[in-house]
């Protein structure tokens, strides 16, 4: 099985700031099976990146995704209010068929 | 636009068996592009993929809930369902259904809160 982990856990920043969130993979995971999800309390994940670089359709351009086989990296270059919320990392592929990271908490500082 | 609504009672019992059902408006069910899913989120925590099917009928499960879990489609109502047998307290989760598309899930239910107690 593939186990995701994200870094930090939690990562606490102001808006207007450049904000870098980790995603390891215990083994090679395809760039092709690589999403990144936004949770906010209450609701239901979004799809923000697909294929580690894609943006999902209607996601602003300031969300940017990128890295390779085990490290994969999803960048938010200036925040905005509404993106202090909750982010996963997600594998496709390898049994189980999907598995998630842990989950970084992006708060306001 | 493709929306998901989950539906289901939010109370089960231990050792009972939970069925919910997502309705699939806005898209056919029966697309051979896209299959569909549930995955779980414990209160407060992380997410947990369940299991997938397509429209044919073919079904992939979590090797973790594999002996519990069936997942089947009515393409002639545009549902499908899960059914998670021998619940336990463990179980209590907000479920969601979700269309995946090559790697990924987009989009999502809003999900459904089930909780397991007598």
């Amino acid at each position: 099985e593939i186990v995701l982990t994200q870094s930090p856990g939690t990562l606490s920043l102001s808006p207007g700031e450049r904000a870098t969130l980790s995603c390891r993979a215990s083994q090679s995971v395809s760039s092709t099976y690589l999403a990144w999800y936004q949770q906010k309390p209450g609701q239901a994940p979004r799809l923000l990146i697909y294929g580690a670089s894609s943006r999902a359709t209607g996601i602003p351009d300031r969300f940017s995704g990128s890295g390779s086989e085990t490290d994969f990296t999803l960048t938010i270059s200036r925040l905005e209010p509404e993106d202090f919320a909750m982010y996963y990392c997600q594998q496709y592929g390898s049994s189980p068929l999907y598995t998630f990271g842990q989950g970084t908490n992006l708060e306001i500082k | 636009q493709l929306q998901l609504q989950e539906s289901g009672p939010g109370l089960v019992k231990p050792s009972e068996t939970l069925s919910l059902t997502c309705t699939v408006s806005g898209g056919s069910i029966s697309s051979s592009i896209y299959y569909w899913g549930w995955i779980r989120q414990p209160p407060g925590k992380g997410l947990e993929w369940i299991g997938s099917m397509y429209s044919s009928g073919i079904t992939y499960y979590n090797p973790s809930l594999k002996s519990r879990v069936t997942i089947s489609v009515d393409t002639s109502k545009n549902q499908f369902s899960l059914k998670l047998s021998s619940v336990t307290a463990a179980d209590t989760a907000v479920y969601y259904c979700a269309r995946h598309h090559g790697g990924w899930s987009d989009p999502w239910g809003q999900g459904t809160l089930v909780i397991v107690s007598s």
